[in-house]
């Protein structure tokens, strides 16, 4: 099975900066790729898809990109409501693989 | 108005089993590959099964295979989780989660409200 290794596990910045999540699929999975948010108490929302389409809804100062292993989640301007931990799925063939998260604070 | 409504979950011993299910609504049920994920209190999702939209392809995490079994009614547009064999590793709440139905198209952007299985003695 296709293993999933997201870093960094947490990460604090500053409103306004730039943050950067990144996941390393073991073997190659095309643009087979979603990035999800999650906030406490509530379920993960869909924030990218297919490596880097917008889920619609979602801001615009997020966005997605990579294809084969390597895949970048990317918030361009970090606000306040941005505070969750972030998760990446692998969806290519048939078993999905989560990365281990990533809990984004502000600084 | 897509709507993921879980039930079946519950505490139980170590070794014991639980049947979850999920009743679907508001979209092509039969259209969806369906997923369950779960989540331990405080640690991070895990996928656990997908199940194809006519049952033809069955996948399970490593961690639950050869215990839990998926399956689905696209006739009651449900879910269904077996589980058993079942450990305090285990315990976690459980989502219903939609899942593939084509390229381009989003997956895992419908989530159900979860269902709290606990093992323990």
């Amino acid at each position: 099975d296709i293993q999933v290794t997201q870093s960094p596990s947490s990460l604090s910045a500053s409103v306004g900066d730039r943050v950067t999540i990144t996941c390393r699929a073991s073997q190659g999975v095309s643009r087979s790729f979603a990035w999800f948010q999650q906030k406490p108490g509530k379920v993960p929302n869909l924030l990218i898809y297919a490596a880097s389409t917008l889920q619609s809804g979602v801001p615009s100062r997020f966005s997605g990109s990579g294809s084969g292993t390597d895949f970048t989640l990317t918030i361009s301007s970090l606000q306040p409501e941005d505070v969750a931990s972030y998760y990446c799925l692998s969806y290519f063939g048939g078993p999905r693989t989560f990365g281990q998260g990533t809990e984004v604070e502000i600084k | 108005e897509v709507q993921l409504v879980e039930s079946g979950g519950g505490l139980v011993q170590p070794g014991g089993s639980l049947k979850l299910s999920c009743v679907a609504s508001g979209f092509p049920f039969s259209s969806h590959s369906m997923s369950w994920v779960r989540q331990a209190p405080g640690k991070g999702l895990e996928w656990v099964a997908v199940i194809t939209r006519d049952s033809s392809g069955l996948y399970y995490a490593d961690s639950v295979k050869g215990r839990f079994s998926i399956s689905r009614d696209n006739a009651k547009t449900s879910l269904h989780l077996q589980m058993s064999s079942l450990r305090v590793e285990d315990s976690a709440v459980y989502y219903c989660v939609r899942d593939w139905v084509g390229v381009s198209i989003p997956l895992f952007d419908y989530w159900g409200q979860g269902a709290l299985v606990t093992v323990s003695s």
